[in-house]
């Protein structure tokens, strides 16, 4: 069946600029994560979904961060004011339910570049 | 809090060789560990997790990894490497929350 998958793969954009990244997850999937892997780290956990509501959003780094998934399905991470510190590699993954045991399926990613 | 130490960011083996990519962890409260592998350009993909049970643990592609509790170490081996396995591998954490810390990673170069 269908991964996860993430638009765009890469995006371009200048500094102070509006963007947002989409994650769709695997159908059926009620939980969905955000995570951001800079160059050089590990994938740093933003925020995470349990249907439609944000169970943990204690990653996020400041409020210029948002994310919703209105219908428990598509999320978008949006960013405010960009800032080149914000360039990463923006990853989603999806799990089946909300529990200790379930397996993280990720997507490919989207690479963010502020310049 | 939970925290995870890959302490080799990079490791050259030889094809056939054996590997062993080491990952300390700490935590406060029982842990779930993960090993994840990433292809350039790709996402990632779970290798092997340990939940419970046998210390013991088998993944996929020939890779298995043996959770340590006294020394808080889950290190990922594998017999004999191909040059498919080169890839960036990730170990993790994770609490009763399923929020998961990664590693920084260690980059394995299979050398023809």
């Amino acid at each position: 069946g269908a991964g996860v998958s993430q638009t765009p793969s890469n995006k371009v954009t200048e500094k102070g600029k509006y963007v947002e990244l989409r994650c769709d997850p695997i159908s059926g999937h009620t939980a969905l994560y955000w995570y951001r892997q800079s160059l050089g780290q590990g994938p740093e956990f933003l925020i995470y979904f349990q249907g439609t509501g944000a169970a943990d959003d204690s990653g996020l780094p400041n409020d210029r961060f948002f994310a919703v998934r209105p219908e428990g399905s598509v999320s978008t991470l949006k960013i405010q004011r960009t800032e080149r510190g914000d360039s990463a590699v923006y990853l989603c993954a999806s799990s089946r339910r909300m529990g200790d045991r379930n397996e993280q399926y990720f997507g490919p990613g989207t690479r963010l570049t502020v310049t | 809090a939970q925290s995870v130490t890959q302490l080799d960011s990079q490791v050259p083996v030889f094809e056939e060789a054996p590997v062993e990519l080491r990952c300390n962890y700490s935590s406060s409260v029982s842990v779930y560990l993960f090993w994840y592998v990433q292809y350039p350009n790709q996402g990632l993909q779970l290798l092997l997790k340990y939940l419970s049970g046998s210390t013991l643990v088998k993944g996929i592609n020939g890779f298995e990894a043996e959770f340590n509790k006294s020394q808080t170490s889950f290190h990922l081996r594998k017999p004999s490497v191909h040059i498919s396995d080169t890839a960036e591998y990730f170990c993790a954490v994770s609490g009763r929350y399923q929020k998961v810390t990664f590693g920084t990673g260690t980059k394995l170069q299979v050398i023809p």
